[in-house]
């Protein structure tokens, strides 16, 4: 059984401070990493994908890191925006394995005016 | 593109009947994907498909559940006979190899 694990589980954030979350992964058979936003009501969005230890990411003011040797991932938001609210997923697929992804459960995140 | 489509996007039923949820990858996407979301669990995996051959079911949760694949443009998703426990969104997604996956807007399952 592959475990994802995301923290917190839920965070609320005032609008023009900076966040980040986490996403902890089995570091063996690693292939990739994914992170996807998910806003209410509609269907995931995939943000990055890495697969070297070390990547770095960045789309606008949202950027993820990578280590695959120790099985972390962060997620950071730089000037929350109050559109940036969603639960964000991360997910991880196994080398030479399944395609599928097995996702955690999601950080909610909650921008506040 | 239209991206991923999915149909119906609701639907309500009764134990007992049957249910066939619906998918229309991306064009060239060769791998297609269902996925089921609960409270409790999350997004899951179901079943998957690689140029329409079903690579790992191993996810499916028991044989009340099926999944087709007939073409590279068609998926199907059947729970027969459904009960109250299958209540759920249904996400079907696609992908090139490799790569990130698009997801459809689900198909929010009532079974009453």
């Amino acid at each position: 059984i592959l475990n994802v694990e995301q923290s917190p589980q839920s965070l609320h954030v005032q609008e023009g401070d900076s966040t980040n979350f986490t996403c902890s992964f089995p570091s063996s058979n690693f292939y990739a990493l994914h992170w996807y936003r998910w806003e209410t009501a509609k269907s995931p969005e995939a943000l990055f994908v890495m697969t070297l230890n070390g990547d770095e990411k960045k789309k606008g003011r949202i950027s993820a890191t990578l280590n695959t040797k120790e099985g972390y991932s962060y997620l950071y938001i730089k000037g929350s925006q109050p559109e940036d609210s969603a639960t964000y997923l991360c997910a991880f697929s196994l080398r030479g394995g399944a395609d599928g992804l097995t996702f955690g459960k999601g950080t909610h995140l909650i921008i506040q005016p | 593109d239209a991206g991923v489509i999915q149909s119906p996007r609701h639907e309500v039923t009764e134990m007992g009947q049957e249910v066939t949820l619906r998918c229309k990858p991306i064009s060239g996407h060769d791998y297609l994907f269902w996925y089921r979301q609960t409270m409790m669990r999350g997004l899951e995996l179901l079943i998957y498909f690689n140029n329409n051959v079903p690579i790992d079911d191993s996810g499916m949760p028991e044989d009340r559940f099926s999944a087709k694949m007939p073409n590279a443009s068609f998926s199907t998703l059947k729970i027969q006979p459904s009960e109250p426990r299958d209540s759920a969104v249904y996400f079907c997604a696609s992908s090139p190899a490799y790569n990130e996956q698009f997801f459809g807007p689900g198909t929010r399952l009532t079974v009453l």
